[in-house]
């Protein structure tokens, strides 16, 4: 039973426009979320993170944005730049909880 | 700066031979993981520990065990290598103080058994 779902394996957007990752998940225990890059044969490093009192937050050029009565969010990169191509990974957590759920990741690919 | 390494990048192993993979974190994490990535699957918890001598088993623990003799340090074992093991490795820590469980990953031993 997959809890956090990625349904795009891919996606590919020009250099300079915006990029949009979602994440679904069905747990309404989850309380906090995380977005994780990865490159090539290297470990996921932590991007961004929201907790579930709020429904929006930013760093940069990430925006992370969460709906809870639709089990969604999304990670918006703006703007796309190459070096952000690398694999996406969603995952979530409920509190007192140590482990992560992840989803099963979307690779993006900024074209120049 | 968190770092946690992993004493191998690549592996090569025959099928039947006993695998380890070690990790060391050196932030002084309660928390360690270990789990597998494969294409299309995303990451799948093999066992966790979150103390030392402490274990739990994840999604996938089949096949594998873990030793933690010290905080520092988590192993993943193969007992018998087969090769649907085969897979990107990776090692994780996590302080049970931070909120929303952000973890901390190796680079990962990409272990080829054959």
């Amino acid at each position: 039973d997959q809890q956090v779902k990625q349904n795009s394996p891919s996606l590919s957007v020009q250099e300079g426009r915006i990029s949009i990752l979602n994440c679904d998940y069905t747990n309404s225990m989850f309380d906090y979320f995380l977005w994780y890059k990865k490159y090539p044969a290297e470990g996921p490093t932590f991007l961004i993170s929201i907790s579930s009192i709020k429904d929006k937050n930013e760093d940069g050029r990430f925006t992370v944005f969460l709906n809870k009565s639709a089990k969604h969010l999304s990670l918006h990169i703006v703007p796309s730049q190459p070096g952000d191509s690398a694999v996406y990974f969603c995952a979530a957590s409920s509190f007192g909880n140590e482990k992560l759920t992840f989803g099963t990741g979307t690779r993006l690919t900024i074209i120049p | 700066d968190v770092k946690v390494t992993q004493s191998s990048r690549y592996l090569v192993k025959r099928t039947g031979e006993k695998v380890f993979l070690e990790c060391v974190q050196d932030m002084d994490h309660e928390n360690m993981f270990w789990y597998r990535q494969d294409p299309g699957l995303g990451l799948r918890l093999i066992y966790f520990s979150y103390d030392v001598k402490m274990k739990e088993k994840g999604d996938i623990p089949e096949g594998y065990s873990v030793s933690r003799e010290k905080k520092e340090r988590f192993s993943l074992i193969l007992e018998s290598a087969s090769t649907n093991q085969t897979s990107m490795y990776l090692c994780a820590s996590s302080s049970r103080d931070r909120a929303g469980n952000e973890q901390f990953f190796g680079p990962g031993t990409r272990l080829t058994v054959l």
